[in-house]
């Protein structure tokens, strides 16, 4: 199937600085991708829907000025945490939508840790 | 809008047995998705089975199967001959079928079953 990359697997950073995960579709191209949070054993909560070439759109309840996303390629999403506090350490995934395939591809992960 | 219950947070099996988790979903819509994903210690999120709305026979996959019984709005998932391997967290998930615009390829999530297979 389908790859979904997911750069870093793992960061940590300093309380108010800002981070920037990537996500990639290694294959194919992805004009929706979607970013959810995790918290250990819970289900994923969708923050964001982000669409190639036009603005995110954000669940109810994400602050979109603290949780940048830009889908500037149809290959490439990227979600931007800004001053960082350590309520925002969590684990982020990505998934990109194939509409050839009718399927969902999900990004291995990101895990935050903000100290 | 849509909704998808697991009413299970926690199950367990003994190896080679057969456990069933449950799945029950709220919509208005005719034509859908629903899938079940499978979320193992490494956090990678698995496809394990998908079934379309429109179709009456239920999806199987190897020792997976759905029972999906459309007009309760019920989806579960029966695991057979279960093994080591399939301890994860499983997730039931719902998805328009040509939602169109922003809603296109967006799940719903249930809030998961956390599957524990023993030796």
């Amino acid at each position: 199937g389908a790859v979904v990359s997911q750069h870093p697997s793992w960061v940590i950073c300093k309380s108010g600085t800002s981070v920037k995960i990537e996500c990639r579709s290694l294959d194919f191209q992805a004009t929706t991708m979607f970013w959810y949070r995790q918290f250990p054993k819970q289900s994923l909560m969708l923050m964001a829907t982000s669409n190639e070439g036009s603005k995110a759109t954000y669940e109810q309840g994400v602050e979109k000025d603290k949780f940048l996303i830009n889908h500037a390629s149809l290959t490439l999403s990227t979600l931007t945490v800004t001053s960082a506090h350590p309520e925002d350490s969590s684990f982020y995934i990505c998934s990109a939508w194939d509409r050839s395939s009718y399927e969902q591809y999900f990004g291995p992960g990101t895990r935050l840790t903000v100290t | 809008a849509q909704t998808v219950t697991q009413s299970q947070p926690e199950m367990s099996v003994q190896e080679a047995e057969t456990v069933t988790l449950s799945c029950t979903y709220d919509t208005s819509e005719s034509n859908y998705y629903l899938f079940w994903y499978k979320q193992p210690p490494s956090r990678q999120m698995i496809l394990v089975i998908r079934q379309e709305a429109y179709k009456q026979q239920n999806a199987t996959e190897n020792r997976f199967s759905v029972n999906f019984q459309k007009a309760a709005k019920s989806f579960s998932l029966k695991i057979s001959d279960s093994q080591l391997g399939d301890t994860a967290m499983y997730f039931c998930a719902f998805m328009k079928e040509n939602a169109g615009g922003t809603s296109y390829g967006k799940l719903t999530f249930g809030q998961g079953t956390i599957l524990t297979v023993h030796p």
